[in-house]
């Protein structure tokens, strides 16, 4: 059973180009959330995912960055016209539905995180 | 809002010395608390999770406490080898909500 997976693992891009990040999440999991972090700081969270929705993307920059999580294929994390301050390390996470009701006892696992450069 | 700190943030001992990593949030309705090691260039291994009502989880040489009144974890890596180099997060899960809050770490360094 392979675990959530992402790729890249890492990415360049110039200043103004666009980087889309895809995270592939375990077997059975409905759910994916995205974390960004920067340079010595911890991880921050992003955008929740399930399919076909976005349940939060509270902590997602109103502008140049969108989510998905299509029926089929990948979740994807798009960032346009990037700039310097976009570099930073972003890591995906999923998690199975319990049908607890509780959101907070979706255990969520990680991916090995795409790190991306802004030259 | 939850702030969670991690001190020191960065630590080096000698091999075989006792590791010990601290944590603090600052809103003690949490869910449950994780520690994660992470590599360099490599992405987040789960070690030890703690549910709000446990007081401590153990796996092999790790250890971890939990007082959440106080808002603290502890965790506690025994007889420290090279391969334990690497950064330790601690994440609190908040009460009922999914959005894992992270501190920024403790890098170790174990110097054989």
């Amino acid at each position: 059973n392979a675990g959530v997976m992402q790729n890249p693992r890492h990415l360049v891009r110039r200043r103004g180009q666009e980087a889309r990040l895809r995270c592939s999440p375990m077997k059975g999991h409905s759910h994916v959330y995205w974390y960004r972090q920067l340079p010595e700081e911890g991880l921050k969270f992003m955008v929740y995912l399930q399919k076909e929705n976005i349940i939060d993307e509270s902590g997602m920059p109103k502008e140049r960055f969108s989510a998905e999580f299509p029926k089929e294929g990948p979740s994807i994390l798009r960032i346009q016209q990037v700039v310097r301050g976009d570099s930073a390390a972003y890591f995906c996470a999923s998690s199975p539905e319990t049908g607890s009701g509780s959101l907070a006892k979706n255990i969520q696992y990680f991916g090995a995180g795409t790190r991306l450069s802004v030259l | 809002k939850q702030e969670v700190t991690q001190i020191p943030a960065a630590l080096s001992v000698p091999e075989g010395e006792n590791l010990v990593l601290n944590c603090s949030f600052t809103d003690s309705a949490i869910y449950n608390l994780q520690w994660f090691r992470q590599d360099p260039g490599k992405g987040l291994t789960s070690l030890l999770l703690i549910q709000s009502s446990q007081r401590e989880q153990t796996s092999g040489r790790l250890n971890a406490s939990l007082d959440k009144s106080s808002g603290r974890s502890t965790l506690y890596i025994a007889a420290s080898q090279p391969g334990d180099s690497a950064t330790y997060l601690c994440a609190v899960t908040p009460g009922n909500d999914y959005k894992l809050s992270f501190g920024a770490g403790t890098t170790v360094t174990v110097r054989a």
